[in-house]
Parts: C-alpha cells; sequence; structure tokens
C-alpha cells in the first residue's frame, strides 16, 4: 500500500521525444509536487498542484507540464526532451496544513523516475 | 542561489557512537526546518523537524539543534546503527505555502 507511487522508475529515451510520468497518492492530501533532483543532487520545487490549481510555478521550461486529473494524481508530461532534463524525478504530496500551525507540513515522495535523455 | 548548504557529502561513523550532521542556510527569514532520510532507489522520508521558536528537538535516538543566530542547524544520532546509512537531507521553509529548499544532503555510512 504505497503512500506516493510513480512510473516508470526508470525511463530512458532519446532526445526530442515526448514522455510522461504518473504519479499517485493514497493518503488523501490535497496538495501534490514535483520535484527534480538534477546531477548535483540539488533537490528543486518545479511546480505544486492543490484542488486543481497550480500554486507554484517556478522557472521551468514551458515544455514541462503538470497535469492533474483529480486529488490524488499529479503526472508530469514533457516535450522535446533535452539532453540536460536528465535527472531524477520526484513526486510528493501533503496534508493540508492545520488550523492554526503555521509552517508548511512536510513532503511525502515517491520512489523516484530516473530520467535519461540521450 | 543554494540557500540550504551541507558542506560534508558523506560521513563516517562506528555503530554505537554519535552521527553529527550538519546544515547552514542563509536566509534568516526560514523559520521551520526539516530533516529527511534517504535509501537507494527510494524517495526522501520525513526524520524530524524544528521550529525557529525552539532551539532543540528531540525524537528517540535522533535530536536536531537550531543555532539561529550561526544560521546553522544539525542532526544527532546516538547511538548510530548499520541501519541509519542513508543519504540525509536538511530543508528549510519560511511562513505557509512556499515552497521547502533542500540541501545537497550528506551520505552517512554506519560500520559494524
Amino acid at each position: 500500500d504505497t503512500a506516493v507511487s510513480q512510473t516508470p522508475k526508470y525511463l530512458v529515451t532519446q532526445m526530442g521525444n515526448d514522455k510522461s510520468i504518473k504519479c499517485e497518492q493514497n493518503l488523501g492530501h490535497d496538495t501534490m509536487y514535483w520535484y527534480k533532483q538534477d546531477s548535483k543532487k540539488f533537490l528543486k520545487i518545479m511546480f505544486s498542484y492543490n484542488n486543481k490549481e497550480l500554486i507554484i510555478n517556478e522557472t521551468v521550461p514551458n515544455r514541462f507540464s503538470p497535469k492533474s486529473p483529480d486529488k490524488a494524481h499529479l503526472n508530469l508530461h514533457i516535450n522535446s526532451l533535452e539532453l540536460g532534463d536528465s535527472a531524477v524525478y520526484f513526486c510528493a504530496s501533503s496534508q493540508e496544513q492545520l488550523r492554526g500551525w503555521k509552517y508548511n507540513p512536510p513532503l511525502h515522495f515517491g520512489n523516484g523516475t530516473r530520467l535519461t535523455v540521450t | 542561489d543554494q540557500q540550504v548548504k551541507q558542506n560534508s557529502p558523506s560521513l563516517s561513523v562506528q555503530e554505537g557512537r554519535i552521527s553529527i550532521l550538519n546544515c547552514d542556510y542563509t536566509n534568516s527569514m526560514f523559520d521551520y526546518f526539516l530533516w529527511y532520510k534517504k535509501y537507494p532507489a527510494e524517495g526522501p522520508t520525513f526524520l524530524i523537524s524544528i521550529s525557529s521558536i525552539k532551539d532543540k528537538n528531540e525524537d528517540g535516538r535522533f535530536t536536531v539543534f537550531l543555532n539561529k543566530s550561526a544560521k546553522h542547524l544539525s542532526l544527532h544520532i546516538v547511538p548510530s546503527q548499520p541501519g541509519d546509512s542513508a543519504v540525509y537531507f536538511c530543508a528549510a521553509s519560511r511562513g505557509t505555502g512556499n515552497q521547502f529548499y533542500f540541501g545537497t544532503g550528506t551520505s552517512l555510512t554506519v560500520i559494524p
């Protein structure tokens, strides 16, 4: 009963292709995220979705587009893949902020998708 | 613009001894700090957190210390166990509705 699951685990593809990574969470969380960990191990946020609304959109290329069909899913579509897109992509979710709690709730991560663009 | 830094990429400790992992940050507006643990081929899992109104938070063998004046936090693991061998990330955020900023991780190896 994996809490945050993402598929595929590994993805090898050629430059110029279009690919998707799927993510599902069964925790009942209302916010989901995509993070990218590059070769230097920097873990940076790409997107977050809350109730089907994009609330954070960092400066990522518009070739990347998140799609959320419902609260439990946040898929990542990547068009025209480039060599520099090679990285590990992590999906994550977090619960609704508790009343009176003034900090961001912790993230629950999936196991990552290692994308290799050749 | 790396606002959270972990300057030690790796650390080796004997089983039973104390492990101390360090983290520095540059943004004085950060008010919430977390440590995550990551095993190979898995995602990071939340370990322990501390808010800026505290200087220490303890959970079993894990204690996080926060020194706001030095913009420094540390994670102490006592006693260290082989199962603690993993990569540890620190993260920070400010307020709510904002992103977490992560360090680049420290790989801890606990030697039996």
